[in-house]
Order: structure tokens, then sequence, then C-alpha cells
């Protein structure tokens, strides 16, 4: 158990929709990165936060936003879903150097 | 264009024998390096990291082994053992890049 949680495991939608992905890091790390693995790709960082403010942005679309809140839990905001947004998204967390604490993840399926 | 590559999508090893898992990349200003463990469920489980200043990591049976000069670096299990059975992501960082940035992985199956 890495002490990273997030919520919920499985979410299934249809496409055109919005759904929030919830994560909450390990206590103590202020930082909390997003990714998305996806079947054909691997691991693709989107973006990160350090206590409360966005610090850096990967391959994150525009439709897709996130926010991390003053308890330090983030919040990953997927909208105008497309059946290719269908992927595992992970959420890590970081004490401060480049290890990162992987939670189990949620699984978006867009019908 | 992927900055880091696993060439090796599966590996099949012996119980007690040595896997050896490969890495290669791109970026050359790549400053950290890290290998991840994944279960089927379950999110990467962080392993062992080396840094550019080193050339050797070792923590139990597991070494990692960084060559610069090749861009190449190798993850060591000895001996290993049924739970090992998984799937390795080798990951970067540093270089300007933001985030870990992964390769594909490498589903490393233990035979009895």
């Amino acid at each position: 158990d890495s002490g990273v949680t997030q919520t919920p495991k499985h979410l299934i939608t249809a496409t055109g929709q919005r759904v929030t992905l919830r994560c909450s890091p390990r206590s103590g790390d202020l930082s909390v990165y997003w990714y998305q693995q996806s079947l054909d790709q691997g691991l693709q960082f989107l973006i990160q936060y350090y206590n409360g403010e966005e610090r850096a942005k990967g391959n994150i679309l525009e439709r897709f936003s996130a926010q991390q809140f003053p308890d330090l839990h983030s919040e990953l905001n997927l909208s105008s879903l497309e059946l290719g947004d269908s992927a595992l998204y992970f959420c890590a967390s970081a004490p401060g150097g480049d290890e990162q604490y992987f939670g189990p993840g949620t699984r978006l399926t867009v019908t | 264009d992927q900055q880091v590559k696993q060439n090796s999508p599966s590996l099949s090893v012996q119980e007690g024998r040595i896997s050896i898992l490969n890495c290669d990349y791109t970026n050359s200003m790549f400053d950290y390096f890290l290998w991840y463990k994944k279960y089927p469920a379950e999110g990467p489980t962080f392993l062992i990291s080396i840094s550019s200043i080193k050339d050797k990591n070792e923590d139990g049976r597991f070494t990692v082994f960084l060559n610069k000069s090749a861009k190449h670096l190798s993850l060591h299990i000895v001996p290993s053992q049924p739970g090992d059975s998984a799937v390795y992501f080798c990951a970067a960082s540093g270089g300007g890049a933001d985030g870990l940035t992964f390769g594909k992985g490498t589903h490393l199956i233990i035979q009895p």
C-alpha cells in the first residue's frame, strides 16, 4: 500500500460526459502528479501540482483540467469525453524528490 | 518520439536464475532513473533508482546499472522469485521534461 488513494476505482460513462477523478496523496507529500495509461501507450504524464499550485504540464488535453485543494487532495476533471479517453488514470505523490508513489488508479471506460 | 524505450515486451526466466531487464533512453539530459514494478489492477510500485552520477545501485536482490555513454540502464534481479512476476517500467526524470518519462514496460514471467 503506497498510501496514495484514488476514487473511484472504476468509472463507466458515455461520450460527451464529464467526470471527476479524486486523489489523496500520502501524508506529508505536497506534490501530486496525474498520469494516463492507455492500451497502446505507456504511462503519460499529464500534470503536476505542488502545494495547491500548478507546477508542470505534460500531454494534457484542453478538455482536461485539475486542481489541488488546501488539504492537498487533487481532482482531475475530464470533459467532453471521447472513446479514446478510455484509460487508466494514475495519481502519484512525492515528498519532494524524484521518487513518486502511485495510487491504485481509476479505470475509465467511455462508451 | 519515445525517449525511454524498453524493447522487450516480455521476458521469461526460470526461478532462481538472474533476470535482466533493459532500458534505453535518448535524452542525454535525463539525470535520474527509476524502476517501477506493476501487478495487475494495482498502481506502479517504486523499486529502485539511480542518479546519473553513479553507475550502480544495489538494494537486496535488485541492482540497477547505468551506462551513460550508451544511454542504457539495466535492472538485475538475483535470484528471481515467483513473486517477481510483474510488469517492470523504466522511468527517467530531468532533462527539461516534467514528470517522469516512462518506457512501455517489460512483462517478466518467472517460471518454476
